[in-house]
């Protein structure tokens, strides 16, 4: 059981260049989330799905396009990488869809990407 | 406002010391309450999570919730080295079909030996 498990773990990317982060779950979690953790600002969320086939936008959505390509995988993409997108990306799941309200979220090790 | 709020430290204990992290929260909404440890370069590690009002122990771990002062706290008793880190406060709120974390920038915390 390996849990959340990302690649890559680490990535330098030139201004422009696109690539994609992959994010995947042994969990069965029906909830899938990718944040971004920058110095100072703590983790905020990028894009969410809520389960197999939806995805929500998150607090910094721009710049950033997402798959949910089935229950265990969910994918980041950028398009047109920014300096701006410098940062450590982290992938969670939680399982939702419990009905106690206690729904708890698990983390990958993270992708640090740097844009020059 | 934001909406989860902590002071970023660092909190400087000296070993053995019982070492207190706050965090208070805006969504009166908010159902579930989290604490994260994350060291230096690696992922958030869930300590403990919280749902009712009171306290809730786990080996030197204590979390408390007051829901009516949107507040919840950490108590590391018998501080450790090893728990110098940073600890991440985090609420969920119900939206669409699934749960919203929000998380406050995290308070650093050193353990003095």
């Amino acid at each position: 059981n390996a849990g959340v498990t990302q690649t890559p773990k680490f990535q330098v990317l030139k201004t422009g260049q696109s690539m994609t982060l992959q994010c995947a779950q042994d969990m069965n979690h029906n909830s899938m989330y990718w944040y971004r953790q920058d110095p100072g600002m703590g983790l905020r969320l990028i894009y969410y799905s809520a389960s197999e086939g939806t995805t929500d936008k998150g607090e910094v959505p721009n710049g950033y396009n997402v798959s949910r390509l089935n229950k265990r995988e969910f994918s980041l993409r950028l398009e047109s990488a920014a300096p701006s997108q410098t940062s450590v990306y982290f992938c969670a799941s939680s399982e939702a869809h419990n009905g106690l309200g206690t729904d708890t979220q698990y983390f990958g090790p993270g992708t640090r990407l740097t844009v020059l | 406002q934001k909406e989860v709020e902590q002071n970023s430290g660092p909190l400087s204990v000296p070993e053995g010391a019982i070492a207190s992290l706050n965090c208070t929260y805006s969504d009166r909404g908010s159902q579930s309450f989290f604490w994260y440890r994350q060291y230096s370069g690696k992922s958030p590690e869930l300590i403990m999570s919280i749902y009712s009002n009171g306290d809730k122990e786990d080996g030197r771990f204590t979390a408390q919730l007051n829901k009516a002062s949107q507040y919840v706290s950490l108590l590391i008793r018998d501080s450790q080295p090893s728990d110098s880190a940073t600890y991440l406060c985090a609420v969920n709120i119900a939206t669409s079909g699934t749960y919203k974390y929000i998380f406050g920038t995290g308070t650093r915390l050193k353990v003095l030996a």
